[in-house]
């Protein structure tokens, strides 16, 4: 099956300082990327959509300018978390898939704490 | 705005029992359905998936689904401890991107 991979698994970091989180996809060309946000006991909130060469698509209520989202290359896609703060800590999924398939393939997660 | 709606539990079984998780979906013209599994701490991973009304098997898991009721459930046949879980309904927010709006998933208890 199609293989995401998302780096680092956990980072901890100090308030005010900037986080990237990596989401690869193996074996396959993503022209999708998806980032989610879980706080503990809920859901998946999704944050944005990114695709390959362009700017990425925030759900509203997220800020564009704090989640900085690249999706440079087919199999690559960053999120930076600038200027991060205790209230950001969470745990962020991406997904990946392609162009005219339903079903995403999720990364391992990322659990960043701010302190 | 599509919704997906769980009771979000917890939902205790004894193991061995069948467990039943329902999910309801606001959006009529959905036509795909995804129930993922999420252990504490780990990432969703895809138990089933179902387009068609009826029931679709697949070893001790049945997913249902009812468009007309706009309702999807999922069974757990012979529960065991290790389906103790969180389990998420999810449809697609737009037509063939990956992109997937859940639901608040419901917790799975199954006791031994």
């Amino acid at each position: 099956g199609a293989v995401v991979s998302q780096h680092p698994s956990w980072v901890i970091c100090k308030s005010g300082t900037s986080v990237k989180i990596e989401c690869r996809s193996l074996d396959f060309q993503a022209t999708t990327m998806f980032w989610y946000r879980q706080f503990p006991k809920q859901s998946l909130m999704l944050m944005a959509t990114s695709n390959e060469g362009s700017k990425a698509t925030y759900e509203q209520g997220v800020e564009k300018d704090k989640f900085l989202i690249n999706h440079a290359s087919l199999t690559l896609s960053t999120l930076t978390v600038t200027s991060a703060h205790p209230e950001d800590s969470s745990f962020y999924i991406c997904s990946a898939s392609w162009l005219g398939n339903t079903e995403a393939f999720f990364g391992q997660g990322t659990r960043l704490t701010v302190v | 705005q599509k919704e997906v709606e769980q009771n979000s539990g917890p939902l205790s079984v004894p193991e061995g029992a069948i467990a039943s998780l329902n999910c309801t979906y606001s959006d009529r013209g959905s036509q795909s359905f995804f129930w993922y599994r999420q252990y504490s701490g780990k990432s969703p991973e895809l138990i089933m998936f179902i387009y068609s009304n009826g029931d679709k098997e697949d070893g001790r898991f049945t997913a249902q689904l009812n468009k007309a009721s706009q309702y999807v459930s999922l069974l757990i046949r012979d529960s065991q401890p290790s389906d103790s879980a969180t389990y998420l309904c999810a449809v697609p927010g737009s037509s063939n991107t990956g992109k997937l709006i859940f639901g608040q998933g419901t917790t799975l208890q199954v006791k031994p």
